[in-house]
């Protein structure tokens, strides 16, 4: 059983483009977390996901930030006109029941 | 301060030793949950107690949790130089209802380096 996997593992865009981060969770685990990480810092909840439904967005910014779980696929996190504070590493994890969460290596965002 | 704060932000000791780290947190929990993360990695999940356990062990690890001071440990017996990672403890919220559906909050992270 393959971990929660995400791609990509570093992503460099420029102020103004867009940034999209790809999950799979674990099979059979139908939730799905995002996390953000800045440097030296613990991880900061952004937004969990059931399958094709957003159940708690109250840590992702109002504008530019959006997540979707669709039916089939992963779980992508986009990015619109990324901003330098936009830098971080970004982790997904699955659950199978909202208890043990399972994290992926994470992607981690560089804007120029 | 915020939920979730870990103490000693740095540890460093020798291998053999024993390495104790604390959690403290602000609302009332589910469950505490701590993660092991080594550089440029992700988080592994290394034990969960639940807020009505008090202590749990699993190999080398064991986890105390007070809820009445809403203050947790994590003691590492026997430290290896393996063991050099970050630690996170992480709180799962009880929402009204008493239900969590697993949201985390998680702490600053204690940074343990154990020398060979």
């Amino acid at each position: 059983n393959a971990g929660v996997m995400q791609n990509p593992r570093h992503l460099v865009r420029r102020r103004g483009q867009e940034a999209r981060l790809r999950c799979s969770p674990m099979k059979g685990h139908s939730h799905v977390y995002w996390y953000r990480q800045l440097p030296e810092e613990g991880l900061k909840f952004m937004v969990y996901l059931q399958k094709e439904n957003i159940i708690d967005e109250s840590g992702m910014p109002k504008e530019r930030f959006s997540a979707e779980f669709p039916k089939e696929g992963p779980s992508i996190l986009r990015i619109q006109q990324v901003v330098r504070g936009d830098s971080a590493a970004y982790f997904c994890a699955s659950s199978p029941d909202k208890r043990t969460q399972h994290f992926g290596d994470g992607t981690r965002l560089s804007i120029l | 301060s915020q939920q979730g704060e870990e103490d000693p932000q740095a540890l460093s000791i020798q291998e053999g030793e024993n390495a104790t780290m604390n959690c403290s947190y602000k609302t009332s929990i589910n469950n505490l949950q701590w993660y092991r993360q080594n550089s440029g990695r992700g988080l592994v999940h290394l034990i969960l107690i639940r807020s009505n356990e008090r202590e749990k062990h699993s190999g080398r690890l064991r986890v105390t949790l007070d809820t009445s001071k809403k203050s947790s440990s994590l003691l590492i017996t026997a430290s290896r130089a393996a063991d050099t990672a970050s630690y996170f403890c992480a709180t799962a919220t009880i929402y009204a209802g008493g239900t969590s559906y697993g949201k985390l909050t998680f702490g600053q992270g204690t940074i343990l380096t154990v020398h060979p």
